[in-house]
């Protein structure tokens, strides 16, 4: 069974521009979770989807926004993009109440 | 809101001693409760849960946590530390994670 997959692995992109990130969870799970980590402020909840809805919220600006598909892939965007926005973004998945299974992350550098 | 809060973003320990992380959870409802753990740019992979069913729960590497009701609490030992314990360590409740705590390793 295919795990959480993420792409791009990496990414640089200068401020002001936007990005689009994505997440395949695994097969089944319905629902998808996005988190920021960065060093100093641990894992913070960002957003999570299931069922094509956004059923819980982290305390982001609305400059971050996600969405989910029909077969649960999810895409998270984050606009008008900051310094401070340097980040390592996971994606996790599960099914159920159980427990989440972690995509390797997504680099973001903002320059 | 349901949160998790670790005591202490940096443990540092001997090889061979014991490893204590710890974990207190908020919550007025029966909990699920998750330790991960995260080596140097990987994602997280699951240690150990909680789900209810014992209040001692084994996990992989030799980690154990006990789920302390009246403590609200869920700390993650191991008796004898090894140098590749070193990591990052996450305590989770639902979809939320506590700020980490950094376990470090000495010789």
């Amino acid at each position: 069974k295919a795990g959480v997959t993420q792409t791009p692995r990496y990414l640089i992109k200068t401020r002001g521009q936007q990005v689009t990130l994505s997440c395949s969870p695994i097969s089944g799970h319905r629902s998808v979770s996005w988190y920021q980590q960065t060093p100093g402020q641990g894992l913070q909840f960002l957003f999570e989807y299931f069922s094509e809805t956004q059923r819980n919220k982290g305390n982001f600006p609305g400059r971050f926004s996600g969405r989910q598909f029909s077969n649960s892939r999810s895409e998270m965007n984050v606009s008008t993009l900051e310094l401070g926005d340097s980040a390592l973004y996971l994606c996790a998945s599960r099914q159920g109440a159980t427990e989440a299974f972690f995509g390797q992350g997504t680099r973001l550098t903002v320059v | 809101a349901q949160s998790v809060t670790q005591l202490g973003s940096h443990v540092s320990v001997s090889e061979g001693a014991l490893v204590l992380l710890r974990c207190n959870y908020s919550s007025s409802v029966p909990p699920y409760l998750f330790w991960y753990v995260q080596y140097p740019n990987q994602g997280l992979q699951l240690l150990l849960k909680y789900t209810s069913a014992a209040t001692l729960v084994k996990g992989i590497n030799g980690f154990e946590a006990e789920f302390k009701k009246s403590e609200t609490s869920f700390h993650l030992t191991k008796p004898s530390a090894h140098m590749s314990d070193a990591a990052e360590y996450f305590c989770g409740h639902d979809m939320r994670f506590g700020a980490g705590t950094r376990l470090t390793v000495k010789p």
